[in-house]
């Protein structure tokens, strides 16, 4: 089984600045992937970034990157250059056990100031 | 390629009632999974369909039920609605099942139950 905990309920950041989100999980498994999932106010969810458990190279996808502390079953989602289509809630969300089966956060609500 | 979509996108029923909500997955996706979103407990697991089987099943009462047809379209139906229910349903579709990742969610459809 897995928990995720997120425990910055809202976030704010002015617009062309720098915001980390903050992720813990835990999980029994030793084969888990990690992601970042963006809901803006339209509700679809939308994938950001995805990490595997078992790659020690942090993910990438132009401004957003994580900080994978695998010890620490840490996973912070960092955006760079915030711009005002960024604001949206955040989730984080493990998968892992062989289950096609999301654990997620509960969530972070993030506001761009202009 | 078309995204998820899922029908209705909102809804009223009263308490007593059932409902059914589909979801038609992104072409050539044989995994379809079904989460409920609310405020207070957030995004959980409802279950996953893949070639027309459950393979997984959230912490749901069996009012709670799904299916999937050959062309991979899947529904959910709740019986019996309560207050409780109350929420947003979204529809996940993935290429297949099992520790791949990436889900692609449709908009979900919105529930008020009375």
């Amino acid at each position: 089984a897995q928990t995720v905990t997120q425990s910055q309920p809202e976030m704010s950041v002015q617009e062309a600045e720098t915001v980390t989100l903050s992720c813990t999980y835990d999980t029994s498994e030793s084969d888990y992937y990690l992601f970042w999932y963006k809901q803006p106010p339209s509700r679809q969810m939308i994938l950001v970034i995805r990490q595997e458990a078992y790659k020690q190279q942090n993910a990438t996808e132009n401004r957003f990157s994580v900080n994978f502390q695998k010890a620490a079953k840490s996973f912070s989602l960092k955006i760079s250059d915030s711009q005002l289509g960024d604001a949206a809630m955040y989730f984080c969300a493990c998968l892992g056990g062989g289950a096609q089966k999301l654990v997620f956060g509960q969530g972070t609500r993030l506001t761009i100031n202009p | 390629k078309a995204g998820v979509t899922q029908t209705p996108r909102y809804l009223i029923k009263t308490r007593g009632q059932q409902v059914t909500l589909s979801c038609s997955p992104i072409s050539g996706h044989r995994s379809v999974s079904w989460y409920q979103q609310t405020p207070g407990q957030g995004l959980q697991f409802l279950f996953e369909y893949f070639s027309e089987t459950q393979r997984n099943k959230g912490n749901f009462p069996g009012r709670f039920s799904g299916r999937q047809f050959s062309n991979s379209r899947s529904e959910m139906n709740v019986s019996t609605l309560e207050l409780g229910d109350s929420a947003l349903y979204l529809c996940a579709s993935s290429l297949v099942s099992g520790n791949t990742g990436e889900l692609f969610f449709g908009e979900g459809s919105r529930l008020t139950v009375l």
